[in-house]
Order: structure tokens, then C-alpha cells, then sequence
């Protein structure tokens, strides 16, 4: 059974970068599309953008200058780097995974349990 | 503002059927599939429909999905009151390349 696990720091500074990782145990990373999604407090869910090993990631545009989404296959984790946060940045951030030889139209159909971002000096 | 809308919340009484809408355009759920999310308070959202109207295995049948040109609907029947919570549509957006997700429906069960 694949599980997912976020983590990294819960508070950032202002104008600095936010850098998560989502380790994955149970099976590879390799053959799915592997998406961050967040959701701000009070807020409804945000896609951040997705990453398929061996494929170009796409980005949210409202966020595409900021983020990187990249997956290293021997570590079998998936990282998400956001640069000039903002407090509109602070949120609960998931890592989320397709369907295995799926497409990055099936959706996402498991997620972490999320790790909170608060965003302050 | 979301490009999906869904109705803020939606209510029904144990055992009923209720029906989330979702509303989009020819660039999202006109073209590409929709999938919905059951979203309880501190835990992980989790799918209940793909493609449309494909269900993972381990999702009741009591929850279905359909679509029809640029809006997306999930019904839920026999409607239980662990079914209350949050629910969220998502389509994939041509026209940007991203996904997109609807404001969230809070469902209760009175």
C-alpha cells in the first residue's frame, strides 16, 4: 500500500522560499503524475502544478514563476520550491498521485495526510 | 474566483438522494474529465469519482458522477450522515494547462 508523507518546514519568512518534500514508500515513483495541492486556511483546494519522471511539469499559471516541481526516482520523493512567499502562500500543502501508466487527466487518487505552511518574520 | 462553481452547500435527510453541481466551460469540463473529492476536516481528501464517472475500488455506488456539455453533477443516494462534509469537483483546463477545482459544496445531513 503507497503512502505519502509531506514534509518540511511549518514557518517561513516572508520574501523567502518554501521548499517541501513528499517521500513515498510502498512502490516507485516512476509511471505516475504526481501533483502538490493546497489549500489556505478557510479556502478551497489550489493545484500547484504536477510532475511526471521523464515528462516536462506543468504549473498552476497564477504560480508558475515561483514554483518547482521536480522527483528524484533514487530517493523516491517528490519536492515542491516556491520562492517570494507571501502570506497569501501560507496554507496546507498536499502531495497527491495518479494512476499508475495513467494520464494527468485521471485525477488524483492518493494523497499525504498534508503539512501546514505558515508564512510570517 | 474559481473557473468551476459549485453551489455553496446542499442539504438532505438521511436516506435521500442529493446532487452536487458542478459549472464550467468548453476549455475544462466541455473537454476534459471530471473528477470529485470528499474532503472531511483534518483528514486527506479522497477521490470518489475519475473520468467522469468512474469509481476507484472501495467507493460505494451509491456515489456516481456524470456530465453534460460544460457541467458535471454527483449524486449521492441513500445519503448517510457520515456522508456530511466538503466536496470539490476538479476538471483538467485546456486553455491553461492546469487543473482546476471547484469552490467546495458543504454538504449536511439534517
Amino acid at each position: 500500500q503507497m503512502q505519502l508523507q509531506e514534509s518540511g518546514p511549518g514557518l517561513v519568512k516572508p520574501s523567502g522560499t518554501l521548499s517541501l518534500t513528499c517521500t513515498v514508500s510502498g512502490d516507485s515513483i516512476n509511471g505516475y503524475y504526481w501533483s502538490w495541492i493546497r489549500q489556505p486556511p478557510g479556502k478551497g483546494l489550489e493545484w500547484i502544478g504536477h510532475f511526471y519522471y521523464g515528462g516536462s511539469p506543468d504549473y498552476n499559471p497564477s504560480l508558475k514563476r515561483r514554483v518547482t516541481i521536480s522527483g528524484d526516482p533514487s530517493k523516491n520523493q517528490l519536492s515542491l520550491q516556491m520562492t517570494s512567499v507571501t502570506t497569501a502562500d501560507a496554507a496546507l500543502y498536499y502531495c497527491a498521485r495518479g494512476l499508475y501508466g495513467g494520464s494527468h487527466l485521471d485525477g488524483f487518487h492518493i494523497w499525504g495526510q498534508g503539512t501546514m505552511v505558515t508564512v510570517s518574520s | 474566483q474559481s473557473l468551476l462553481t459549485q453551489p455553496p452547500s446542499v442539504s438532505g435527510t438521511p436516506g435521500q438522494r442529493v446532487a452536487i453541481s458542478c459549472s464550467g466551460s468548453n476549455s475544462n469540463i466541455g473537454r476534459a474529465s471530471v473528477s470529485w473529492y470528499q474532503h472531511l476536516p483534518g483528514a486527506a481528501p479522497k477521490l470518489l469519482i475519475y473520468r467522469s464517472d468512474q469509481r476507484p475500488s472501495g467507493v460505494p455506488d451509491r456515489f456516481s458522477g456524470s456530465t453534460s456539455g460544460t457541467s458535471a453533477s454527483l449524486a449521492i443516494s441513500g445519503l448517510r450522515s457520515e456522508d456530511e462534509s466538503d466536496y470539490y469537483c476538479a476538471s483538467w483546463d485546456d486553455r491553461l494547462s492546469a487543473w482546476v477545482f471547484g469552490g467546495g459544496t458543504n454538504l449536511t445531513v439534517l
